[in-house]
């Protein structure tokens, strides 16, 4: 099965400098890629997503790349707010979101 | 209420104690998913319903027992527990079909086993 390992554990930047979160996958036949946020105590919400047809996307200060052939993804934050402190998730499935395989999470702390 | 709601919202219960665990969404979506969020740990994907049929059961021990009666609404009955069964409990629901399949979180179950 799809196993999804995500890196890194933790990562603390300072207010305005970048984040990135990197993830690797395991079954090249995972098609969807989603990332979700999950601030302290509330629900883990959607805020970007790739298709393997395509190898980058964004949206505002959000932006995801796809490299299919090596298996990875990642998750680039530019500029960086304090309300972007929360845990971080990405996840990969066959089947456009039916079977989200998720990774360990990242938590991210924006020091102002 | 809209969205995917859940209740209870907390949860503590013995070993020996039956619960359930319910989750309604109001988006019109068909396909509905139980997931399971310890800490340090992935969210793990414990049962997905399509169409209220059961397409996923993610070698979930038998102490977890899902039911999906419609579309709209989600149960996972509980008897018997571990400790280590401890964890927050989130439902979803999306579609299962088209560009559209973003997962919609419930705010979960938190569940204690004493």
């Amino acid at each position: 099965g799809e196993n999804v390992e995500q890196h890194p554990s933790t990562l603390s930047v300072q207010e305005g400098d970048s984040a990135v979160i990197k993830c690797t996958y395991s079954d090249s036949a995972s098609n969807y890629f989603p990332w979700y946020k999950q601030e302290l105590g509330k629900r883990p919400q959607l805020i970007i997503d790739i298709r393997s047809n395509v190898g980058e996307k964004k949206d505002q200060r959000i932006a995801v790349t796809l490299n299919k052939t090596a298996k990875h993804f990642s998750l680039h934050i530019t500029e960086t707010q304090p309300e972007d402190s929360a845990v971080y998730f990405c996840a990969a499935s066959r089947e456009y979101g039916n079977k989200l395989v998720f990774g360990a999470g990242t938590i991210l702390r924006v020091k102002s | 209420e809209t969205g995917v709601t859940q209740t209870p919202r907390h949860l503590v219960m013995g070993m020996t104690n039956k619960k359930s665990l319910k989750c309604e969404q109001h988006l019109g979506h068909n396909a509905m998913y139980w997931y399971k969020q310890s800490a340090k740990k992935p969210l793990e994907l414990m049962f997905v319903y399509s169409l209220e049929e059961r397409v996923e059961n993610n070698s979930v021990p038998s102490r977890f027992s899902p039911e999906c009666p419609n579309s709209s609404h989600l149960f996972l009955h509980l008897h018997t527990l571990q400790p280590e069964d401890s964890a927050l409990y989130l439902c979803a629901s999306s579609y299962t079909s088209g560009d559209g399949n973003e997962q919609f979180f419930g705010p979960g179950t938190r569940l204690t086993v004493l």
